[in-house]
């Protein structure tokens, strides 16, 4: 079956630091795949996806390339601030089938400190 | 355009009784997909309504169930609930078109049961 695989958190960072959140996947067709982002007592945003191979995402200075050769979608922001911090999930659909079922990571809590 | 509407935003249960959980979807969108969120257990895909039939299910016993009206709403029933249905409840809408399509996320409803 499918499954998302992420870095465990808490990730501590201070302002203005370079951010990497490590994602890889497991899929038996051909995902897409997605970022998203919960901030405390709220639902899900999504912050980015990439539908194909090689595909960037990219939203308000986070990236995330999807890469077949590795399975993975790392996410990346060069320099992150303290509203940043919240709790991110990566997530896949598969696009065979039909539907819409995301299969989501664990989730990793980002905490960004002045 | 409004976002996706959950009611209640809280709800506390005692063992054995059932709730029914409601979801408004962004008008114009057809999918809703429902997920429960635990912290042992993470993100899980209950099930997916599209134009009022269920399209997808995850693994849940049969104590969860759903359904979809002509205007898209959806609701979700849980029946003899058990201390571990305590966990937020998400519901996503989307067009239902598939592929890399958008899934977005309500505020969810947290759910106690005592």
């Amino acid at each position: 079956g499918n499954s998302v695989t992420q870095m465990e958190g808490p990730v501590t960072l201070s302002e203005e630091a370079f951010l990497t959140i490590n994602c890889t996947y497991t899929a038996t067709g051909y995902p897409s795949l997605f970022w998203y982002v919960q901030y405390p007592g709220e639902g899900l945003q999504l912050l980015l996806k990439a539908t194909k191979a090689d595909d960037k995402g990219s939203n308000k200075g986070f990236e995330a390339t999807y890469r077949k050769e590795t399975t993975s979608f790392h996410l990346e922001k060069g320099s992150v601030q303290v509203s940043d911090s919240a709790v991110y999930f990566c997530a896949l659909k598969e696009l065979t089938g039909g539907g819409n079922k995301l299969t989501f990571g664990t989730g990793t809590q980002l905490k960004v400190e002045l | 355009k409004a976002g996706v509407t959950q009611t209640p935003r809280y709800l506390i249960k005692t063992r054995g009784q059932q709730v029914t959980l409601s979801c408004s979807p962004i008008s114009g969108h057809r999918s809703v997909s429902w997920y429960q969120q635990t912290p042992g257990q993470g993100l899980q895909f209950l099930f997916e309504y599209f134009s009022e039939t269920q399209r997808n299910k995850g693994n849940f016993p049969g104590r969860f169930s759903g359904r979809q009206f002509s205007n898209s709403r959806s609701e979700m029933n849980v029946s003899t609930l058990e201390l571990g249905d305590s966990a937020l409840y998400l519901c996503a809408s989307s067009t239902g078109q598939g592929g890399g399509e958008t899934q977005y996320f309500g505020p969810g409803t947290r759910l106690l049961v005592l």
